[in-house]
């Protein structure tokens, strides 16, 4: 069984749709993240949540919004799509927050904004 | 939150030669230093990983050394191999603790 799963794999759509991207785990962390990676292999992170709180949101834009309905699922949603929201998204998770755990990806959602 | 520098950008070496990549990092109080390993349409996968209370860890061929005074830790692979091909990242936690911050990866490539 796959321990992070992301769905879909591939996301393609036009400028000014919203769409969603769905994340699971199923190792029993506490915390879950999404990062963005853009064309230049640069890992951002950009939402923590821990036991379905937000930790961190570092500096992303309102248009996203995640959603943590339990603390084995972060979904997360994009309003009103811009060409620049166009990278690999992964979610992650890790057993803890208390900074000495590693993080183990989802396969990632590889996100076209046409 | 954390800036983590990682170098070189790329780096190509010949089959069985060794390969040094080097990071560092500006938290002091960081205390957990992973290596992630992604090949192309892959995911980031965690290949080894230090933390403050230790030097050096071995695994096989792949090493990570930590030098906490100067905040900076590096992996050594050797005897490369070309599956060893891929991008390599460090990373370190945040100041807060909440989140792992990444170097901006180095590109492996090993020839035959």
């Amino acid at each position: 069984d796959t321990a992070v799963s992301q769905t879909p794999k591939y996301l393609v759509t036009q400028m000014g749709n919203d769409k969603s991207i769905k994340c699971e785990q199923n190792l029993g962390h506490d915390t879950m993240y999404w990062y963005k990676q853009d064309s230049k292999k640069f890992l951002k992170i950009m939402f923590s949540y821990n036991n379905k709180e937000l930790i961190i949101n570092e500096t992303v834009p309102n248009r996203f919004s995640p959603k943590s309905p339990d603390k084995a699922h972060l979904n997360l949603h994009i309003n009103s799509l811009e060409l620049g929201d166009s990278a690999v998204y992964f979610c992650a998770s890790s057993q803890v927050w208390r900074g000495d755990s590693p993080l183990h990806f989802g396969n990632g959602t590889r996100l076209t904004v046409t | 939150g954390e800036n983590v520098e990682q170098h070189p950008s790329t780096l190509s070496v010949q089959e069985g030669d060794s390969a040094v990549i080097k990071c560092t990092y500006s938290d002091s109080a960081s205390n957990y230093f992973p290596w992630y390993k992604q090949e192309l349409g892959k995911r980031p996968q965690l290949i080894i990983d230090i933390r403050s209370n230790v030097g050096e860890k071995k695994d096989q061929r792949i090493a990570v050394t930590l030098n906490k005074t100067a905040k900076h830790f590096s992996l050594h692979i050797t005897e490369t191999q070309p599956e060893d091909s891929a991008v390599y990242f460090c990373a370190a936690y945040s100041n807060s603790g909440y989140a792992l911050n990444f170097g901006k990866g180095t590109s492996l490539l090993v020839t035959p």
